[in-house]
């Protein structure tokens, strides 16, 4: 069954440092997701990408944040100056044609010390 | 924009019996609304989803319901094992909007 993939599955980085969080959304989908949750909270949306370009983003995804789609299979977040109060889980989703079913990778714990 | 409510928070139920958990929204456009299922150190895995032309919609012991004129929603779990055990999202959105999820309810199936 396809699937969506995330890697790594845990990035520990210091503050102030770049990381870049990586999926592989289902292949034949169009439209791109990148949610965060931070531990026992609710699942918050970041941003959304189709056609190349962002579609829509939240408050939180503010200009440290970049999404990039570099070919045809890859989906990166990049985070550039890590704060603290990054450390979260970071879930990839992807939705196909109609873009209502949103199926989500196993995530990237991202721990900010 | 959205916003979802959802309770109870935490649930326990023994092995066999329902669980019901309900969320509320806000947006009157909203059409989709699906469940997730979240067990520790995964992602939200999609269970079972409804469209708002749709009132009620059953896959084996999962069933979700809606009700349009007082926007909630809810999900049943029928005779509920100890694999059931995990975090439920709902969540809804309108179109091509981003997903807005509830807080989650923990749900414990006691054997």
């Amino acid at each position: 069954e396809p699937e969506v993939t995330q890697t790594p599955s845990h990035q520990v980085t210091q503050m102030g440092q770049e990381v870049i969080l990586r999926c592989v959304p289902i292949s034949n989908h169009l439209y791109f997701y990148w949610y965060r949750q931070i531990l026992g909270q609710k699942v918050e949306f970041l941003v959304s990408f189709y056609n190349n370009e962002i579609s829509e983003k939240s408050e939180i995804f503010d200009d440290q944040f970049s999404v990039e789609r570099p070919d045809g299979s890859n989906f990166t977040l990049k985070i550039r100056s890590t704060k603290l109060e990054d450390s979260a889980m970071y879930f990839c989703a992807s939705s196909g044609l109609r873009n209502t079913e949103a199926f989500f990778g196993q995530g990237t714990r991202l721990t900010v010390v | 924009g959205e916003n979802v409510e959802q309770h109870p928070s935490t649930l326990s139920v023994q092995e066999g019996d329902s669980a019901v958990i309900k969320c509320t929204y806000s947006d009157s456009a909203s059409n989709y609304f699906p469940w997730y299922k979240q067990e520790l150190g995964k992602g939200p895995q999609l269970i079972i989803d409804i469209r708002s032309n749709v009132g009620e919609k059953k896959d084996q012991r999962i069933a979700v319901t809606l009700n349009k004129t007082a926007k909630h929603f809810s999900l049943h779990i029928t005779e509920t094992q100890p694999e059931d055990s995990a975090v439920y999202f709902c969540a809804a959105k309108e179109g091509n909007t981003p997903l807005v999820f509830g807080k989650g309810t923990r749900l414990s199936v006691i054997a």
